[in-house]
């Protein structure tokens, strides 16, 4: 079965500054793995996927990940956090039917 | 396209009633997925269906029905309420042609509070 594990539950970052969100996978073939943001009352929009081509992954909004297979890791990071990045982000493993999330990460972002 | 719409989008219910959450998309999808959210538990997969006429159970079905009588609806049914089904339900859909590699595409979810 493949699953993934968010590291922090919780981060807080001022504004300008770097956002790391960690990311461990259990996978026993090569992953699918996603990464959702879900903004306050809101539905979960796709910011990347990694799907075996490259193991630097370039989203939307500045976001980007990185699939290290010796770590078993997906971080997410973005350089310059900004007010609107503050949502909930899950990291999602596939397989070919079914979606597994991981608990999430909530990021607070302070003025 | 509207993509992935949901209906109801807020519903209180009392103990012991029942009701349909209607889920549809537009994109000709063939894998449709009903999910649960928790606070601090992420999204868990209630029941799924990979074709017109067919559905599995996902990680956490009980208490709940699901059919699939046309390939744009998926209809999640709960029979008789239980305040522990107070939740916020998604419904997402995806295209069976690229496998694992192929994006879900989410509705706006349903607030659904059981008193």
């Amino acid at each position: 079965a493949q699953s993934v594990t968010q590291l922090d539950s919780h981060v807080s970052v001022s504004e300008g500054t770097p956002v790391l969100l960690r990311c461990n996978y259990s996978s026993s073939y090569s992953p699918s793995l996603f990464w959702y943001v879900q903004h306050p009352n809101k539905g979960l929009q796709l910011l990347l996927k990694y799907t075996s081509a490259a193991t630097l992954v370039k989203g939307i909004n500045g976001f980007e990940a990185e699939f290290k297979k010796s770590e078993t890791s997906f971080h997410l990071t973005k350089p310059s956090a900004h007010m609107s990045d503050a949502a909930e982000y899950f990291c999602v493993v596939s397989d070919t039917y079914k979606l597994s999330f991981g608990a999430g990460t909530t990021v607070t972002v302070r003025a | 396209n509207a993509g992935v719409t949901q209906t109801p989008k807020f519903r209180v219910l009392k103990t012991g009633q029942s009701m349909t959450l209607l889920c549809a998309q537009d994109m000709n999808h063939e894998y449709m997925y009903w999910y649960r959210q928790d606070p601090g538990m992420g999204l868990r997969l209630i029941h799924y269906s990979v074709g017109e006429g067919t559905t599995a159970k996902g990680e956490v079905p009980d208490g709940y029905n699901v059919s699939r009588l046309k390939k744009q609806n998926f209809l999640l049914g709960l029979e008789s309420a239980a305040p522990s089904q107070t939740s916020v339900y998604f419904c997402a859909s995806k295209s069976r042609f690229s496998g694992r590699t192929d994006t879900q595409y989410f509705g706006p979810g349903t607030r659904l509070t059981v008193l």
